[in-house]
């Protein structure tokens, strides 16, 4: 139990255009969900935490203009890289909560690659 | 953003050999947990840890939650090929709150 998904699992897009990445709870409600963002050889980053029917709180340094999060049901997150430039090029990884606990189940990740 | 003092950065050890890690946080955590991270892959949840003190095993995986809530410590006995891979230490404060990373440990086995 306690699967998370993410699709794509890859994306390779141009310059300038938008990518959409999800977030889902397979078995379980999750109220709240993290986006982290991780560079080559480096370590998880916080980017922000969704919470159900409720604006994302975006960590400092991320632009929620740019990192735009939806969270509209308690089995998916969306999050929508806009204009991507290479520098947007990084793993992505969710996780969910457990409705009713702290405990975070994190999904397989979705690299991007922004040509 | 915050990040937990996660060492050894990396390791090289031969097969059957066992391995330590450890993390410091100048933080009170609630809860530290151990994670292993595969190339291309999202972390893997290996231990949990609740309560000051707390001893936890999973196998050949043994992890300590600090007296002071302020470090951790992994153990990972008769290592072998499959336990290749990056290691990372997580704190949590409490509440349903996101967690903090060590920076690694990658761990490479030589059969």
């Amino acid at each position: 139990g306690a699967v998370v998904s993410q699709h794509p699992s890859r994306v390779i897009c141009k310059s300038g255009t938008s990518v959409k990445i999800e977030c889902r709870s397979l078995d379980f409600q999750a109220t709240t969900m993290f986006w982290y963002r991780q560079f080559p050889k480096q370590s998880l980053m916080l980017m922000a935490t969704s919470n159900e029917g409720s604006k994302a709180t975006y960590e400092q340094g991320v632009e929620k203009d740019k990192f735009l999060i939806n969270h509209a049901s308690l089995t998916l997150s969306t999050l929508t890289v806009t204009s991507a430039h290479p520098e947007d090029s990084s793993f992505y990884i969710c996780s969910a909560t457990l409705t009713g606990t702290d405990t975070q189940y994190f999904g397989p990740g979705t690299r991007l690659t922004v040509l | 953003g915050q990040q937990l003092n996660q060492s050894p950065q990396s390791m090289f050890i031969q097969e059957g050999e066992d391995v330590s890690m450890n993390c410091t946080s100048s933080s009170i955590f609630n809860t530290w947990l151990w994670y292993k991270q595969d190339p291309g892959e999202g972390p893997v949840l290996l231990i949990a840890l609740y309560k000051a003190g707390e001893l936890t095993s999973n196998g050949r995986l043994t992890a300590q939650f600090g007296i002071t809530r302020k470090d951790s410590f992994l153990n990972i006995s008769a290592s072998i090929p499959s336990d290749v891979g990056i290691y990372f230490c997580a704190g949590q404060l409490p509440g349903n709150t996101p967690l903090v990373f060590g920076k690694g440990t990658r761990l490479s086995v030589i059969a």
